[in-house]
């Protein structure tokens, strides 16, 4: 069956990285876009950006430019969301999920079960 | 970047009664290209709607969405002890995909 396998939790220290891995699995890598979207603690969902895994463009948001950074690995089918100089606002669940349209842009049909980010001194 | 509110925030409703939730567009979302998702607590996201108004697949047909350019609807028809939850609103039109701030769904 069609599904995003995400990697565990993780904790991190201001100023850190942290690498995030999705992996698909169950359809064509390639034909689907994959974006991310985080959850900060009792809040709403905030769209990070997108992944076209067939050629690697990526679009990210405004708002998180400079900091984030999204790339594929197309012989294990994983797609990966980095983001850097992390603070407390980043502490969130971030999620992984599958554009619903082949080679499209559209709304997200399959999600993983999200990651959870904690940044704490 | 186009802004999506929803309202009410909160919406009490007792099982079986139906159930209305708002998104409101801070502009005209092109091509309808607006979804909505259900999440309960400890869950990702599952999508219900798109394009405004095709349901999903396996989605219940008590779901229903309506709506063009800035004004849409997400309609519960007979709410079933499952469809406590928080609703989003998502506008997938333009560049970059915003989701509206949810309406939680609890018991009456």
């Amino acid at each position: 069956q069609v599904q995003l396998v995400q990697s565990g939790a993780e904790v991190k220290k201001p100023g850190a990285s942290v690498k995030v891995s999705c992996k698909a699995s169950g359809y064509t890598f390639t034909n689907y876009y994959i974006h991310w979207v985080r959850q900060s603690p009792g809040q709403g969902l905030e769209w990070m950006g997108i992944i076209n895994p067939s050629d690697g463009s990526t679009s990210y948001a405004q708002k998180l430019q400079g900091r984030v950074t999204m790339t594929r690995d197309t012989s294990t089918s994983k797609v990966y969301m980095e983001l850097s100089s992390l603070r407390s606002e980043d502490t969130a669940v971030y999620y992984c999920a599958r554009d619903r349209l082949v080679s499209g842009v559209s709304s997200t049909d399959v999600w993983g079960k999200g990651t959870t980010v904690t940044v704490s001194s | 970047e186009i802004v999506l509110t929803q309202s009410p925030g909160t919406l009490s409703v007792s099982p079986g009664e139906r159930a209305t939730l708002s998104c409101r567009a801070s502009q005209s979302v092109s091509s309808s290209y607006l979804a909505w998702y259900q999440q309960k607590p400890g869950q990702a996201p599952r999508l219900l709607i798109y394009g405004a108004s095709s349901r999903a697949t396996g989605i219940p047909d008590r779901f229903s969405g309506s709506g063009s350019g800035t004004d849409f609807t997400l309609t519960i028809s007979r709410l079933e002890p499952e469809d406590f939850a928080v609703y989003y609103c998502q506008q997938y039109g333009s560049s970059p995909c915003t989701f509206g701030p949810g309406t939680k769904v609890d018991i009456k």
